[in-house]
């Protein structure tokens, strides 16, 4: 399968604990992007990078998330202190050029529980 | 802030009818509008797009309007099918910020 994937799939985590999250876009794409979804709402920008360089970030980001595309393959998403709030289904996407009309593909997402 | 409004929430029509969806934007910036469709448990695809440059754009069944002054922008689709049935998404990006801002969603329910 050579689309976007994600993993893992599923997480369940206690309030209070960290959490890392993998994307792995489609070979050479270079924009990778990050959203959140929860249900009966579209997805949320959190941020994206060009390369390995995180170009925009979404004000509305807690400094609890963070992300990072060290060699500008895969890029990793990770929660500290986790909140029930912060429970959604993650997304990541991938782009091919270095413009916004480019076409993102989405990955399966992975789905966050917080108890 | 950045905003895109979508309506309707849901839309139910019969097999063969036509359905419409709506969204405004609030950045005058956005210079490309995507429409994305979600079916049940899998991941959003894309379906149509438009850049600001253009007024109308149609594939097959489907086809979106742009009006830029009145910023919105509309998803027609022709000739529904059940298989047309899943939640769209609208989103308006602009090349200055480089990122998308999505609708809430429209669930669209076609019953044969």
């Amino acid at each position: 399968d050579t689309g976007v994937s994600q993993n893992p799939r599923h997480k369940i985590t206690k309030r209070g604990q960290n959490v890392t999250f993998r994307c792995d876009p489609i070979s050479e794409h270079n924009r990778l992007y990050w959203y959140r979804q929860t249900l009966g709402q579209g997805p949320e920008f959190l941020t994206y990078f060009q390369n390995e360089a995180q170009l925009e970030k979404s004000r509305l980001l807690s400094d609890r998330f963070s992300a990072e595309r060290p060699k500008g393959s895969f890029s990793t998403l990770e929660i500290q202190r986790t909140e029930q709030g912060d429970s959604a289904m993650y997304l990541c996407a991938s782009s091919p050029g270095t413009s916004i009309t480019d076409t993102q593909y989405f990955g399966p997402g992975t789905r966050l529980t917080v108890l | 802030g950045e905003n895109v409004e979508q309506h309707p929430s849901t839309l139910s029509v019969q097999e063969g009818d036509s359905a419409v969806i709506k969204c405004t934007y609030s950045d005058s910036a956005s210079n490309y509008f995507p429409w994305y469709k979600q079916e049940l448990g899998k991941r959003p695809q894309l379906i149509i797009d438009i850049r600001s440059n253009v007024g109308e754009k149609k594939d097959q069944r489907i086809a979106v309007t742009l009006n830029k002054t009145a910023k919105h922008f509309s998803l027609h689709i022709t000739e529904t099918q059940p298989e047309d049935s899943a939640v769209y998404f609208c989103a308006g990006g602009s090349s200055n910020t480089g990122k998308l801002i999505f609708g809430q969603g429209t669930t669209l329910q076609v019953k044969p």
